[in-house]
């Protein structure tokens, strides 16, 4: 199965640290899309980021980037002076083919608690 | 109301009632998600719809009956659940092409 893995169940950091979230996929697709979510404990799902596999520039988002490794199949996840707020569960997931959104290929997701 | 919104945020029943959750978005989008998350295991497509009509089905049990009577709103009707059906499900919406889904909070299900 092409699947996302995200290595890390959980992490925990202390307030004002960086915190860098893996996220590595398997595809056969020469064109997809790949995304991160993250879900507090309120449950929402919220979107942070979509990234065409034609891109491999990273990008910037206040205390957020994203590092696309497409030869490595890799779309790593990075928190800057983590805060508080930060703490929910992260996922990485994969579009099946680029036209065709409305099946995503979900990780496990990864915990991150930033403690004060 | 903006985004997705979803009723109720928990519900418990018993394995004989019969019960709906709903699911309302508000960002003009056509085509609208129903997911199931449990404990320990990746996000579960169930079903999608798409300008009103079913376009995906994952094998979901037939005690499970979506219903989409317009782009707007979607239901799931639940009846003789057992507690393996016990999870989180969420709603999400999406506008036709390459966007992101954006999802509801969630409703929490226990099935007794």
């Amino acid at each position: 199965a092409q699947k996302v893995t995200q290595a890390q169940t959980e992490i925990s950091v202390v307030e004002k640290e960086d915190v860098t979230l893996d996220c590595v996929y398997e595809t056969r697709d020469t064109t997809y899309y790949l995304f991160w979510y993250k879900q507090p404990p309120s449950g929402e799902l919220v979107f942070l980021i979509r990234r065409n596999s034609f891109d491999e520039q990273n990008e910037i988002s206040g205390r957020y980037s994203w590092n696309f490794q497409k030869s490595t199949s890799s779309f790593n996840f990075t928190i800057t002076a983590s805060q508080v707020v930060d703490s929910a569960v992260y996922f990485c997931a994969r579009a099946k083919n680029a036209g065709n959104n409305r099946k995503l290929i979900w990780g496990l997701g990864t915990s991150l608690a930033v403690n004060p | 109301e903006t985004g997705v919104t979803q009723t109720p945020r928990h519900l418990v029943m018993g394995m004989t009632n019969k019960k709906s959750l709903k699911c309302e978005q508000h960002l003009g989008h056509n085509a609208m998600y129903w997911y199931k998350q449990s404990a320990k295991k990746p996000l579960e497509l169930m079903f999608v719809y798409n300008f009103k009509e079913q376009t995906e089905n994952n094998s979901v049990p037939s005690r499970f009956s979506p219903e989409c009577p317009n782009s707007s709103h979607l239901f799931l009707h639940l009846h003789t659940l057992q507690p393996e059906d016990s999870a989180l499900y969420l709603c999400a919406s999406s506008q036709d092409g390459s966007l992101a889904q954006y999802f509801g909070p969630g409703t929490r299900l226990t099935v007794l």
